[in-house]
């Protein structure tokens, strides 16, 4: 069975622009959630979807959105990018909310 | 909100050491995740253990869920197992929300 898949590895962007992420869970998987790294705040959660409906959003401003669609695969958006934003983007899949999550290679965005 | 602590922070060992990694959570917890980050930042679950003790292969973990802790055991330490060690909670009522320690940082030397 294939893991979780992101898309896409690596990006640049200039602040100002927006991004968006996409990730692909587990076959089978309904509940996705992302989360944000780096190294002066660590693994931070973003939001977590189940159904096509957010469910628990982390303490993020509202430039950080996100929708998931009806094969369960989900997008993150980022507007208005700023440098703190450069981070590693990790998407998680489990097959309910609260059941063990896998997680994927994640996206390495840097903001120039 | 809940807190999750790890310790040590960092560790060094020798190929072929033993150690044990310690996370501390302030709160009842329904599950409890070990990872493993890869150089390329990839988080590799190590074990799924809300409580009691499971093994695989060199590896160990321990949860006790009314003392609010868990252990990781490694035993016979590789170059290969250096690297990021997180534990995660998840919390009662908050979906899938993963509540991540601040991680260990392994190097083995050969």
């Amino acid at each position: 069975k294939a893991g979780v898949t992101q898309t896409p590895r690596y990006l640049i962007k200039t602040r100002g622009q927006q991004v968006t992420l996409s990730c692909s869970p587990i076959s089978g998987h309904r509940s996705v959630s992302w989360y944000q790294q780096t190294p002066g705040q660590g693994l931070q959660f973003l939001f977590e979807y189940f159904s096509e409906t957010q469910r628990n959003k982390g303490n993020f401003p509202g430039r950080f959105s996100g929708r998931q669609f009806s094969n369960s695969r989900s997008e993150m958006n980022v507007s208005t990018l700023e440098l703190g934003d450069s981070a590693l983007y990790l998407c998680a899949s489990s097959l309910d909310p609260g059941r063990e999550q896998f997680f994927g290679p994640g996206t390495r965005l840097t903001v120039l | 909100g809940i807190q999750v602590e790890q310790s040590p922070p960092d560790l060094i060992l020798q190929e072929g050491a033993n150690s044990t990694l310690r996370c501390n959570f302030s709160d009842s917890v329904n599950n409890l995740q070990w990872f493993h980050q890869n150089p390329w930042g990839q988080l590799i679950n190590l074990f799924y253990i809300p409580s009691g003790t499971k093994q695989n292969g060199r590896l160990s973990a321990t949860t006790v869920a009314t003392e609010r802790y868990s252990l990781l055991y490694i035993s016979s330490s590789q170059t290969t197992d250096s690297g990021v060690y997180f534990c995660a909670a998840l919390i009662y009522n908050q979906g899938g929300k993963l509540i991540f320690g601040q991680g260990t940082e392994l190097s083995v030397k050969p």
